[in-house]
């Protein structure tokens, strides 16, 4: 069993709609939580980050995280186009330490 | 902004060469990391260097080594290139201390034929 679980996809949404993507995981040690973008014939970008159990929002995203269930999820609001890319969620055990990234979940956004 | 510029775009080399993938950023971090991305596996991290001269093997450093002579340039070394190393492979970099904030270059795709 992988240590970070991530449907890849393709999630397929009309422009406007609610985007929810998730991950899951096994290390109960986690406490850093991010959620990185790849553009097609990119590299990722840092999109969102997060510590330990909560919610933070930027702009149209909002990041959760549930560790009692070792949860967390991405929800990108009034989706656009140019939402439309992979969504790669990724986690450590403390700052400073290496990251464990889950498969990535392909997005598109359909006009 | 932070760049992060690896040498190639596209590379398709031959089973038992030895292959160079370089990579260059221009923000004065610290650490450089060398990623491949499978589909359906992720990131796997092969090299981390946190200094001049200092390595750390990653999960998957088989097959592979790596150079760092000067701060802003990380080399990822295939001795003898074989065909499960072809992949996609991804440079980042960080500041000290802030391994999970990763600024990545564009990827190098490399096909081992």
């Amino acid at each position: 069993q992988k240590e970070v679980e991530q449907d890849p996809g393709p999630l397929s949404v009309p422009e406007g709609a609610i985007v929810s993507l998730n991950c899951t995981y096994s290390n109960s040690a986690f406490q850093y939580f991010m959620w990185y973008r790849q553009y097609s014939r990119k590299g990722p970008e840092l999109l969102m980050y997060t510590y330990s159990s909560g919610n933070k929002e930027d702009g149209r995203f909002t990041a959760q995280v549930d560790k009692s269930s070792k949860y967390i999820s991405l929800f990108i609001r009034d989706s656009q186009p140019s939402d439309s890319a992979t969504y790669l969620c990724a986690m450590s055990p403390a700052a400073g330490n290496k990251l464990t990234f889950g498969g990535g979940t392909r997005v598109l956004v359909k006009p | 902004d932070v760049k992060v510029t690896q040498s190639s775009r596209y590379l398709v080399k031959r089973t038992g060469e030895k292959v160079f993938l370089e990579c260059v950023q221009d923000m004065d971090h610290e650490n450089m990391f060398w990623y491949r991305q499978d589909p359906g596996l992720g990131l796997r991290l092969i090299y981390f260097s946190y200094d001049v001269k200092m390595k750390e093997k990653g999960d998957i450093p088989e097959g592979y080594s790596v150079s760092r002579e000067k701060k802003e340039r990380f080399s990822l070394i295939l001795e003898s290139a074989s065909t499960n190393q072809t992949s996609m492979y991804l440079c980042a970099s960080s500041i000290q201390g802030k391994r999970e904030k990763l600024f990545f270059g564009s990827g190098t795709q490399l096909s081992v034929l």
